[in-house]
């Protein structure tokens, strides 16, 4: 079955990066971007951004440019997101989700999503 | 502070329905497809309807979909127990160029 496995929760200081890792399984990884989303303890989601597995084409929400990076690898079916200058309000659960059906990356379908990973920023 | 706006929270008895709101403007929900995602307690986010109100394979025919303008709705009927959790409505936005996801609306069965 199509499955998106996110790698383990991390703890980083102020000012610190913090690189989490989705890998892909059930399908052709090319076929579909990734996005990110995140969701903060009490608060709703927020998009982060998405790429383009097939070339590498980037998409990023205003509010995230120059401070997240995100890279994919079709050859490990693996995509990566970077989010660097972490601050306190960064503390959030990331998800990465299968974006782009039907080549359509302008719309807000996301199926399915990782597990999410806890990324925990404290002095 | 989200541009798609739902209520914070909605409730109801089993058995019951209950129906979740989500405002937006032109340039999201006026003009793009709508989604709807169930965030239950301790899980990943799950589709729940695409493109207004398409239901994915394996989404019982008691969560429906619907988009008027620049508004939407998913109605519940029937409600159980699992039901509860967090909803939220999504939309692209062609001004922001980017995803908007609404506030969530914590739903209760009491």
């Amino acid at each position: 079955q199509v499955q998106l496995v996110q790698s383990g929760p991390e703890v980083k200081m102020p000012g610190a990066s913090v690189k989490v890792s989705c890998t892909a399984s059930g399908y052709r990884f090319s076929d579909y971007g990734i996005s990110w989303v995140r969701q903060a303890p009490g608060q709703g989601l927020e998009w982060l951004g998405w790429i383009s597995t097939y070339n590498g084409n980037t998409h990023y929400a205003r509010k995230f440019q120059g401070r997240v990076a995100l890279t994919a690898y079709p050859s490990t079916s693996t995509a990566y997101m970077e989010l660097r200058s972490l601050r306190s309000d960064d503390t959030a659960a990331y998800f990465c989700a299968r974006h782009c059906t039907g080549g359509d990356c302008a719309s807000a379908w996301f199926d399915p999503w990782g597990q999410g990973t806890l990324v925990t920023v404290s002095s | 502070q989200s541009v798609l706006t739902q209520p914070p929270s909605a409730s109801g008895t089993p058995g019951q329905g209950v129906t979740i709101s989500c405002s937006g403007s032109s340039s999201n929900i006026g003009n793009k497809y709508v989604y709807w995602y169930q965030h239950l307690p301790g899980t990943a986010p799950k589709l729940l309807i695409y493109r207004n109100n398409q239901r994915p394979s394996g989404v019982p025919d008691r969560f429906s979909g619907s988009k008027f303008g620049t508004s939407a709705s998913l109605a519940i009927s029937g409600l159980r127990s699992e039901d509860e959790g967090d909803y939220y409505c999504a939309a692209w936005d062609v001004s922001l160029t980017g995803v908007l996801f609404g506030g969530g609306t914590k739903l209760t069965v009491l």
